[in-house]
């Protein structure tokens, strides 16, 4: 069965750069989410989209953006890398904002 | 404030040794209840989805069950290959974010 795709999957940065994620949603799954998971933590709810629609937001920082496209996949924005950023990030999809949801392998970012 | 807390942190079993692993939550207005497994490095792999006090659901050796206010996992005769981190999550009746308990560490030695 197909899976969510994330790319890339290891990101080294260094502080202040930039960093783009993406993420494509299993097919025909039209919500899309952003979570952040740091060494030994839970994942942190970032933010999800539906129908390209930002549908709930968590606790991203500003410095981070979002999006859905038109194909239903998704791509998080970093700007301004800070050493605290160093995380796995993983990208969900669900079937509606009801179903469940379904995580990618996650991109392993470092910012050094 | 939504809080979902798992017991134990860690649990180191023998092969064949039965137990069970839980999830108490706070939260105001559950719609569902969530169960992962997850490997290191890699994204956590959905197991269950349970809405209602009463609800059971089974998948090869594990069984997940819920009340008003916590869930149990239970894992039958365990093999080494049961060796991950088990996450619990909730979803609420407003917005679609999970949130997320901290894990059970599970090792199952042979």
């Amino acid at each position: 069965a197909a899976g969510v795709i994330q790319s890339p999957r290891h990101l080294i940065k260094e502080k202040r750069e930039t960093a783009t994620l993406k993420c494509y949603p299993i097919p025909r799954h039209d919500t899309v989410y952003w979570y952040q998971q740091g060494p030994g933590q839970d994942p942190q709810f970032l933010i999800s989209f539906y129908e390209k629609m930002q549908s709930d937001k968590g606790s991203i920082p500003d410095r981070f953006s979002a999006q859905q496209f038109s194909d239903y996949h998704s791509e998080l924005n970093m700007s301004s890398l800070e050493l605290g950023d160093s995380a796995l990030y993983f990208c969900a999809s669900s079937l509606t904002t009801l179903g469940e949801q379904y995580f990618g392998p996650g991109t392993r970012l470092t910012v050094t | 404030e939504d809080q979902v807390t798992q017991s134990p942190e860690a649990l180191r079993l023998q092969e064949g040794e039965s137990s069970s692993l839980n999830c108490s939550y706070t939260v105001s207005g559950l719609r569902g209840l969530f169960w992962y497994r997850q490997d290191p490095g890699k994204g956590p792999e959905f197991l269950f989805t349970l809405y209602s006090a009463g609800e059971e659901k089974e998948k090869e050796r594990l069984k997940a069950t819920l009340t008003k206010k916590e869930s149990f996992l239970h894992i039958t005769a365990p093999k080494p290959e049961d060796s991950a981190t088990y996450l619990c999550a909730v979803s609420m009746e407003y917005g679609n974010k999970l949130v997320f308990g901290a894990g059970t560490i599970l090792r199952v030695k042979s």
